[in-house]
């Protein structure tokens, strides 16, 4: 059974940058063609996709977090992980990870963990 | 490319049925079959519950279920209980610059 696992510092402060790790089990990061994915959602509003990094290491990103946002994935610990630049209070969210199993369909999510940035 | 547009809520009664819908374009939604349904209770995350616009995704109630006509795709709970009082979103993998769009959400009460 696939189990996803978020992780990182909950309050971020303005201009820093936000870094959350997502950890794996039950699958390994670089199997199939699941696309291992960032979402987000502020509070009381809907659904963001933030990006994803492929099997290979390829990331693809959302175009308007394009110039703030790396998606990377690691593999020794079976983790990836997304880091946001420059953050403001407009960053606040519960973010989440997720599989992908190719064509937008999210099968497996971790829990999610909320950010909040604020001095 | 814009959100896809769900009403912000529905309701309905114990038993009955009722349907939510889900608007895109013809580069989306219209596109192709590749739609998906999320269920999402007050602090859990999302659940996948309908892919391929009609697909169950496993252990998923037969009482769900969904459909496409053209650039509109609908999830219809049939036989609604107090256990489908959730907010629902649905997907549409796309071809453009962002791999997949989300609509806005629809919560679901249950009389």
């Amino acid at each position: 059974q696939v189990q996803l696992q978020e992780s990182g510092p909950g309050l971020v402060k303005p201009s820093e940058t936000l870094s959350l790790t997502c950890s794996i089990s039950g699958v390994s990061v670089t199997s199939g063609v699941f696309k291992w994915t960032w979402i987000r959602q502020s509070a009381g509003k809907g659904l963001t996709w933030l990006g994803y990094v492929s099997p290979t290491g390829s990331p693809t990103y959302n175009p308007s977090l394009r110039s703030r946002l790396t998606i990377t994935q690691e593999t020794a610990r079976n983790q990836f992980s997304l880091q946001l630049a420059s953050v403001t209070a407009a960053d606040t969210a519960v973010y989440y990870c997720a599989r992908d199993r190719g064509v937008g369909d999210f099968d497996s999510w971790g829990q999610g963990t909320l950010v909040t940035v604020a001095s | 490319q814009s959100a896809l547009t769900q009403p912000a809520s529905v309701s309905g009664s114990p038993g009955q049925s009722l349907t939510i819908s889900c608007t895109g374009t013809s580069t989306d939604i219209g596109k192709h079959n590749l739609v998906s349904w999320y269920q999402q209770h007050p602090g859990k995350a999302p659940k996948l519950i309908i892919y391929d616009v009609t697909y169950h995704s496993p252990g998923v109630p037969r009482r769900f279920s969904g459909s496409k006509s053209g650039n509109t795709a609908s999830l219809t709970i049939s036989g609604l209980q107090a256990e489908d009082e959730a907010d629902y979103y649905c997907t549409s993998y796309t071809l453009g610059t962002v791999h997949v769009l989300f609509g806005g959400g629809t919560k679901v009460t249950v009389l």
